[in-house]
């Protein structure tokens, strides 16, 4: 069947830098992709999420990239802080979201200091 | 997110019990999701609910059943409890436009003993 995946299960970053996190989707027929971030005792958080006519939306510190040709989702965090350790999911669905998300099985920020 | 509530935060059972896990929300949205999460499976979904008088079953629907009791109100039971449905479950709400994120809440860990 059609997955979302994630290419890295953990990513180690210095407080400061910036942290990439992918996402690599099979299902062409997706329209629309969110990332989530979830802590340790807490449900998934949005931080951000973009459609399938655009390849590029930024938020506040974040920035997530669409790659159609490859089927490839990425979330950028500049300048990371301790409070971005956490859990990343991205997810995606079609027909605009009607049958709820699928997701990735997620990649873990680790925030040295 | 305070908005959608679950109870309880934690629970265990022994096998063959039946148990019921709730959630309520005050978004006022119109669906409702139930999901499992597993470790290294990310979160799959169970069941939505479009509104009161809508039930669909979702990726792994067996074993578990619905009810909405309200607009705000989702239930998750388990007929028979057994030890492989042990995990972390989470409810989430949408408010039902295009492309709308869902809304988690902080989840309920199960144990199946």
């Amino acid at each position: 069947g059609e997955s979302v995946g994630l290419h890295l299960p953990t990513l180690s970053v210095q407080e400061g830098d910036n942290s990439i996190i992918n996402c690599a989707y099979s299902n062409s027929a997706s329209d629309y992709f969110i990332w989530y971030k979830q802590e340790s005792g807490k449900g998934p958080q949005f931080i951000i999420d973009i459609r399938s006519n655009m390849d590029k939306r930024q938020g506040q510190r974040v920035t997530v990239l669409l790659n159609k040709t490859v089927k490839h989702l990425s979330l950028q965090i500049a300048a990371t802080q301790p409070g971005d350790s956490a859990v990343y999911f991205c997810a995606e669905t079609r027909r605009g979201g009607a049958d709820g998300l699928t997701f990735g099985k997620g990649t873990h920020l680790i925030i040295q200091p | 997110d305070a908005d959608v509530t679950q109870t309880p935060r934690n629970r265990i059972t022994k096998t063959g019990k039946r148990i019921m896990l709730e959630c309520s929300q005050t978004k006022g949205h119109d669906r409702m999701y139930w999901y499992r999460q597993d470790p290294g499976l990310g979160l799959r979904l169970i069941y939505y609910s479009f509104d009161v008088k809508d039930i669909n079953k979702g990726e792994i629907s067996d074993g578990y059943s619905v009810s909405r009791q309200a607009q705000a109100k989702f239930s998750l039971s388990l007929e028979s409890a057994i030890p492989n449905q042990t995990a972390l479950y989470f409810c989430a709400t949408s408010a039902g436009q295009v492309n709308s994120p869902l809304h988690f809440g902080n989840g309920t860990r199960l144990t199946v003993t």
